[in-house]
């Protein structure tokens, strides 16, 4: 069964570039890795997901190395509003529904 | 207006009571699940719904049961509440997996269970 493990905080200034990582050593061959963000007394919004290589979308990146046993969340630029937790998943819905959330690494923006 | 709404936004009940979690939805969409969050553990799955005729248990099923009323309805039971079911609980509906991203949830804006 995969886990995911990321850090628990992190902090960094408006205008840098943040990047979040998170481990999942057992990853399966089917599973996807989505990354949500969540702002306090709400539920979790989806970023971005990927299966490999590269992601970019309008708000972030997501990078998966080729044994897929990481990947890093690359938020460019961040600003105050970046201020949230950030979860790492693991898994794929429709699949075994074996959907494991990493703790949550709480981003800390500063001015 | 709100696409997922959860009722209550919070609870607060004691032992052995029973306690319905009500879970509504306008996206249309027909799987809704249920998570429960804890503090340092991330989000874990309780029962998940791919339609009306179609339930399932999650990772943590025990002490829960489920009801899907309507496509647009997903309800939680906690037939008799314990402590350590004190939680922060959310609704989620998704698409098909083919029809969007792969792992695209909506998510509800959560119940704060206490249970003393």
């Amino acid at each position: 069964l995969a886990k995911t493990t990321q850090p628990i905080s992190m902090d960094s200034y408006e205008g840098q570039e943040v990047n979040i990582t998170c481990s999942h050593n057992n990853i399966a061959t089917n599973d996807y890795i989505t990354w949500y963000q969540q702002f306090p007394s709400q539920g979790p919004r989806f970023i971005i997901q990927g299966y490999k290589t590269k992601v970019t979308n309008e708000v972030a990146s997501l990078f998966i190395p080729a044994d897929r046993k990481s990947s890093t969340l690359s938020l460019p630029r961040v600003s105050l509003s970046d201020t949230a937790v950030y979860y790492c998943l693991v898994g794929l819905l429709g699949g075994n529904y074996q959907l494991i959330w990493g703790a949550g690494t709480k981003l800390i923006i500063k001015p | 207006d709100a696409d997922v709404t959860q009722t209550p936004r919070n609870r607060i009940t004691k032992t052995g009571k029973r306690i319905m979690l009500e879970c509504s939805q306008t996206k249309g969409h027909d799987r809704m699940y249920w998570y429960r969050q804890d503090p340092g553990l991330g989000l874990r799955l309780i029962y998940y719904s791919f339609d009306v005729k179609d339930i399932n248990k999650g990772e943590i099923s025990d002490g829960y049961s489920v009801s899907r009323q309507a496509q647009a309805k997903f309800s939680l039971s906690l037939e008799s509440a314990i402590p350590n079911q004190t939680a922060l609980y959310f609704c989620a509906t998704s698409e098909p997996v083919a029809g969007g991203s792969y792992n695209e949830q909506f998510f509800g804006p959560g119940t704060r269970l206490t249970v003393l």
